[in-house]
C-alpha cells in the first residue's frame, strides 16, 4: 500500500544547531511531496513542496527539502534552528486521487 | 484575505450522537477537504468536495457524510458517534479541483471533537 513513513517520532536539536528531518514514501509514479508543519491551535502550514524539475526545493522560514528517488525520500532541512520552529512536521504526498496521504509526524523540540 | 476558519473551536458530545462541523473557506477556493487526526497521528482524509459535489472519498464509513454551499463553504457531519471518533478535524480550502496537483490546500485550525 502507497504510504508516507518518518521514522523520528520526536528530534531533539539545540538552538542555532542543523537540522534533518526524514521521510520516505512508498509510491511507484512520480511522486507530488509536501512538508507541512503544525504549531498548537494553529492549522497546517505548507513549507515546501515538489512536483518536478531541480531537486532541491526551497521553502518558507528557511527549510529547504531533498527529493532523492533512489532513496524514495524527501528530507527537510534547516541549517540552524530558532526556538520558534519547535513544532510538529509532517511529510505527505499527493496520489493518484489528488488526494494528501500523510506520515505519522515528527515532534521538533528546541533546547536552549 | 480571509483565511480558512471553522467551529466550533472544541465540541464535548456522547456515543451515539450526531456532530456537525463548519468550515468556511478562504476567499476565492471552490475546494474544500476534510481530514481527521487522531492524537499522535498525521491526518486522514475524509472526502473532498468541489463546486458543491463530492470530488473523492478516504477510507470512512457512511456515517461520515458533508455538504458544501454554494459560497462554498462547507459541513462535516458524522452520525452515530464512536470513541474513536475524537480527534482534530481540519478542514482545508483550495482555488481548483482534481487535476491541479500544484494547487495548495490551506487549512483551518481544526476542531477537537471528544466524545464520551
Amino acid at each position: 500500500a502507497q504510504s508516507v513513513t518518518q521514522p523520528d517520532i520526536h528530534i531533539t536539536v539545540s538552538e542555532g544547531a542543523s537540522l534533518e528531518l526524514r521521510c520516505n514514501y512508498s509510491y511507484g509514479a512520480t511522486p507530488y511531496l509536501f512538508w507541512y508543519v503544525q504549531s498548537p491551535g494553529q492549522g497546517l502550514q505548507l513549507l515546501l513542496k515538489y512536483f518536478s524539475g531541480d531537486t532541491l526545493v526551497q521553502g518558507i522560514k528557511g527549510f529547504e527539502a531533498e527529493f532523492k528517488r533512489s532513496q524514495s525520500s524527501f528530507n527537510l532541512r534547516k541549517p540552524s534552528v530558532h526556538w520558534s520552529d519547535a513544532a510538529e512536521y509532517f511529510c505527505a504526498y499527493m496520489d493518484s486521487n489528488y488526494q494528501l496521504i500523510w506520515g505519522a509526524g515528527t515532534k521538533l523540540i528546541i533546547k536552549p | 484575505e480571509t483565511g480558512v476558519t471553522q467551529s466550533p473551536t472544541h465540541l464535548i458530545k456522547t456515543r451515539g450522537q450526531q456532530v456537525t462541523l463548519r468550515c468556511s473557506s478562504q476567499s476565492g477556493h471552490n475546494t474544500v477537504s476534510w481530514y481527521q487526526q487522531a492524537l499522535g497521528q498525521g491526518p486522514q482524509f475524509i472526502f473532498q468536495y468541489y463546486r458543491e459535489e463530492e470530488n473523492g472519498r478516504g477510507n470512512f464509513p457512511p456515517r461520515f457524510s458533508g455538504l458544501q454551499f454554494p459560497n462554498y463553504s462547507s459541513e462535516l457531519n458524522v452520525n452515530a458517534l464512536e470513541l474513536d471518533d475524537s480527534a482534530l478535524y481540519l478542514c482545508a480550502s483550495s482555488s481548483t479541483g482534481r487535476g491541479d496537483f500544484q494547487e495548495t490546500q490551506y487549512f483551518g485550525p481544526g476542531t477537537r471533537l471528544l466524545v464520551l
